[in-house]
């Protein structure tokens, strides 16, 4: 355990269907990020969190929906994916300015 | 815009080898770089990590190098093993931001043959 947790570990969903994602840090910190890893490929920032508060959107489509209920929790609300949204989902804290990142172990996404 | 990047995307060793994976990266304004270690079906871990008023910080079997004049960061792995087997990303901070957003590297990957 890393301290950021990420349920589910797998999910399969259908083109049709709506699932969340959700990632849990008791780290007392205060920053929260989405990535996007597909196979062979560097990490993509696709949200980040500072303080319950959006501050990063890097283009990513509407079909994909943030939330950041508390500074703990973060979810990620999918519906009516596409087969290329098939990844790896990465959730990460972070505390301030100068430290590192902290992982969760990720969602192995398949849409079919 | 600024990026990290690395020199070699694939390295391959043999058990017991020193392994150096390199990164290059572009910000000057960076002051804080960080290696972090991806095994197949796990997020990436934390290895090691430099400020940018050092030139070397050594852990357990791995040593980080900063050479700012040339903008490049080195991960030695002394003796390497085959647990050692995983993708490495080199990650800068180059400021600008509250929350300390890192920027990624696109990952070498490194093969330890027994």
């Amino acid at each position: 355990e890393t301290g950021v947790t990420q349920t589910p570990r797998h999910l399969v969903m259908g083109m049709t269907n709506k699932k969340s994602l959700k990632c849990e840090q008791h780290l007392g910190h205060n920053a929260m990020y989405w990535y996007k890893q597909s196979a062979k490929k560097p990490l993509e920032l696709m949200f980040v969190y500072s303080l319950e508060e959006r501050v990063e959107n890097n283009s990513v489509p509407s079909r994909f929906s943030p939330e950041c209920p508390n500074s703990s929790h973060l979810f990620l609300h999918l519906h009516t994916l596409q087969p290329e949204d098939s990844a790896l989902y990465l959730c990460a804290s972070s505390r301030a300015t100068g430290s590192g990142y902290t992982f969760g172990s990720g969602t192995r996404l398949t849409v079919v | 815009g600024e990026s990290v990047g690395l020199h070699l995307p694939t390295l391959s060793v043999q058990e017991g080898d020193n392994s150096i994976i390199n990164c290059a990266y572009s910000n000057s304004a960076s002051d804080y770089f960080i290696w972090y270690k991806q095994e197949s079906g796990k997020g990436p871990q934390f290895i090691i990590d430099i400020r940018s008023n050092m030139d070397k910080r050594q852990g357990q079997r791995v040593t980080v190098l900063l050479n700012k004049t040339v903008k490049h960061l080195s991960l030695q792995i002394a003796a390497t093993q085959p647990g050692d087997s995983a993708v490495y990303f080199c990650a800068e901070n180059a400021g600008g931001t509250s929350y300390g957003k890192l920027t990624f590297g696109q990952g070498t990957i490194l093969t330890v043959h027994p």
